[in-house]
C-alpha cells in the first residue's frame, strides 16, 4: 500500500490564482481530512469527509472547496489564492477500530508546501 | 471551542536525560492521541488513550491520560537523538469525528 499520497510537494502561486491540491489513499478508509499547519499553531482542520459524497467544514474552511466523488480521492481547491493561505497542507485518512464507531487512527500524507506571493 | 495547550513549546536536552511534555485543556475529550512529526513529513500516530487514568507504554515512552480526560502527559526515559521531533497531542471533538490539535512541543535531543 502507498498509504496517503499528496501532490504536488511544493507549489508557488500568485495572489488570485486557483489550484487543486490532490490527495489519494489506497487503504479504503471512509474518513478523510484536510489540515493546514502554521508555525506555533499546530494543525487546523479545513474540511473533512466521512464518506464518498459527504463533506463538511472544519475550523478554517473559508477560501477552500472540497469534493469526495470516490472513496480514494479528496482534492482541496483554492479558489483565489491569498498570501494568508501560505502554509503546509496535510491530508489524512482514518478508520475506526470498532464497527460504526468514531475514527481513531489517522494516517497523514507527506504534505504540500504552498507559498502565495 | 475545544482548545489544547502544550508545554513546553521548545525543549532541548542531552542524550540520556528524561523529560516530560504536557497537553492540557479545559475541555473533556473522549480520546486523546499523541503524534510525532519530523521535518518535511506528516505526523505519525504514537498512541491513543481513551480511559481516564490510562497509562500506555511504548518502549521508552510513557503516556498518561488524566483522570478527568482533560489532560495528558508524555514521558520519555533516556532520550535519544532519534526522539528529536515535534510532538503533537490531538483530542477527539465532541462528535468524535474530528480531532483538535495542540500547537506542539518541539524536542531536540543532542548527542
Amino acid at each position: 500500500n502507498a498509504g496517503v499520497t499528496q501532490t504536488p510537494k511544493f507549489q508557488v502561486l500568485k495572489t488570485g490564482q486557483s489550484m487543486t491540491l490532490q490527495c489519494a489513499q489506497d487503504m479504503n478508509h471512509e474518513y478523510m481530512s484536510w489540515y493546514r499547519q502554521d508555525p506555533g499553531m499546530g494543525l487546523r482542520l479545513i474540511h473533512y469527509s466521512v464518506g464518498a459524497g459527504i463533506t463538511d467544514q472544519g475550523e478554517v474552511p473559508n477560501g477552500y472547496n472540497v469534493s469526495r466523488s470516490t472513496t480514494e480521492d479528496f482534492p482541496l481547491r483554492l479558489l483565489s489564492a491569498a498570501p494568508s493561505q501560505t502554509s503546509v497542507y496535510f491530508c489524512a485518512s482514518s478508520y475506526s477500530s470498532t464497527a460504526g464507531g468514531s475514527p481513531d487512527t489517522q494516517y497523514f500524507g507527506p504534505g504540500t508546501r504552498l507559498t502565495v506571493l | 471551542t475545544q482548545l489544547l495547550e502544550q508545554s513546553p513549546q521548545f525543549l532541548s536536552i542531552q542524550e540520556g536525560e528524561n523529560l516530560t511534555v504536557y497537553c492540557n485543556s479545559s475541555s473533556v475529550f473522549s480520546s486523546l492521541q499523541w503524534y510525532r512529526q519530523e521535518p518535511g513529513e506528516g505526523p505519525v500516530l504514537l498512541v491513543t488513550v481513551v480511559t481516564g487514568g490510562e497509562v500506555k507504554k511504548l518502549k521508552r515512552l510513557t503516556f498518561q491520560f488524566g483522570d478527568a480526560r482533560k489532560d495528558s502527559s508524555l514521558h520519555i526515559t533516556a532520550a535519544q537523538p532519534g526522539d528529536t521531533g515535534l510532538y503533537l497531542c490531538a483530542g477527539a471533538d465532541n462528535y468524535g469525528q474530528n480531532f483538535v490539535f495542540g500547537p506542539g512541543t518541539r524536542l531536540s535531543v543532542l548527542p
